[in-house]
Order: C-alpha cells, then structure tokens, then sequence
C-alpha cells in the first residue's frame, strides 16, 4: 500500500523568506502522480503543484517549486518569495497512474507566513 | 470554465439521521471522487464515480453511498449517521480520458456536524 509522509507538523517564516516543506512517500509503483495541494482556512484545496514520476525535470509554477528525488521517495516543495497569502495548509499527495484513481495524502504541514 | 460546486456549505444532523450531500462537477469533467476530512487530518477517499458507476471505493462502511448523474453532477448519501462521521466532505472532479484519469480539482466542501 501506498502512504505519504509529511514529517513537519507546522512551520513560521518571515514574510519574503524561502522556506520548503518535505515530504516523503512509500510505493513499489513505478508510474504516477506526486501534488502539492494548499488548504487555506477558506477550506478550499488548491492544486499548487504536479509531478508526473516518469519526468526528471522538476516541476516548477511561479514561486513554487518542486525537488523530485524519485531513488529516495521524496517530493519537497520550496515556496520562494513567502507572500501573506501562502499562510495554509499544506498536502503532500499521491496518484496512481492508470488504475485506482484515488489521491493518498500526508497529514498536513501547517504553514505560517508572518508580517 | 465554471469550477466545482458543492451544496450545502454546512449542515448539522443527528445520530442515526440520513444526509445527502451536493456536488457539481468542473465543466469538461466526468468523474467525480469524494473525500472525508476530518478535523486536522488530510481527505481520506471514500469512492469515486465514473460513467454513473462506481469506479473505486476507500474503506468506507456500505452505509456511505453515492450516484452519479448524466450531467456529471453526483451524490453522497450517509446513512445512520455516527458522531464519527463529523467531518468536511470534499468532491474533487476530474477527466478520465482514454482509461487514465488526471488532476482532481476539489469544491470548497461541505462541513457536516452530527450531534
């Protein structure tokens, strides 16, 4: 079975910082999807970012940036220029490709960006 | 591009009650997943809907049902309502073209209380 780990329960920077959330994640699959999804209080859940596992390139959108390590099962999301905005929830996630289309997520990173 | 739409936005129902919860699906979509997240706690799957039929369940009781409409749109439907089943339901719609499904993109959810 698949899972994913998010090892940082919660987490403050300073507005413009730079700061990155990990996420680690177990699977013998060799084709599918990896996201980060951002949960502001609102309690929408945004699709911030995706990563095709077949793709060596890391994923970039914006601000947001992904290292990829797909030898050691890691999908770390860097958020560059912290806005006021970015203050969420955070999800690390995973998609088979193919078959069974449900998305396993972590548990969260609760993210802080201070004035 | 009109995105997902769940109804109602909260509802509050007593143990052993029925629910039925809401979900638009994003235009050009046709398969609908639903989601429980509890407070804290990252979306657990509960089934998707594919084609008006079920297509993948979570380890969820019989007693979580849904349907899937011709527009797309879909249905959950709770019944025997437990004090454990409190959570926000997400719907995530997405498209399943030629067997492979893509991104899901989530509604804003639905927060049911039972009491």
């Amino acid at each position: 079975a698949q899972t994913v780990t998010q090892s940082q329960p919660e987490m403050s920077v300073q507005e413009a910082e730079t700061v990155t959330l990990s996420c680690t994640y177990d699977t013998s699959e060799n084709n599918y999807y990896l996201f980060w999804y951002k949960q502001p209080p609102s309690r929408q859940m945004i699709l911030v970012i995706r990563q095709e596992a077949y793709k060596q390139q890391n994923a970039t959108e914006n601000r947001f940036s992904v290292n990829f390590q797909k030898a050691a099962k890691s999908f770390s999301l860097k958020i560059s220029d912290s806005q006021l905005g970015d203050t969420a929830m955070y999800f690390c996630a995973f998609m088979m490709r193919g078959r069974d289309d449900k998305i396993i997520f972590g548990k969260g990173t609760r993210l802080h960006i201070l004035p | 591009e009109t995105g997902v739409t769940q109804s109602p936005t909260h509802l509050i129902k007593t143990r052993g009650q029925q629910v039925t919860l809401r979900c638009s699906s994003q235009s050009g979509h046709n398969t609908v997943s639903w989601y429980q997240q509890a407070l804290g706690q990252g979306p657990q799957f509960i089934f998707q809907y594919y084609r008006e039929e079920e297509n993948g369940r979570g380890n969820f009781p019989p007693r979580f049902s849904g349907l899937q409409f011709p527009n797309y749109s879909s249905e959950l439907n709770v019944n025997a309502l437990e004090l454990d089943d409190s959570a926000l339901y997400l719907c995530a719609s997405s498209l399943i073209l030629a067997g492979l499904p893509d991104t899901q993109y989530f509604g804003p959810g639905t927060r049911l209380t039972v009491l």
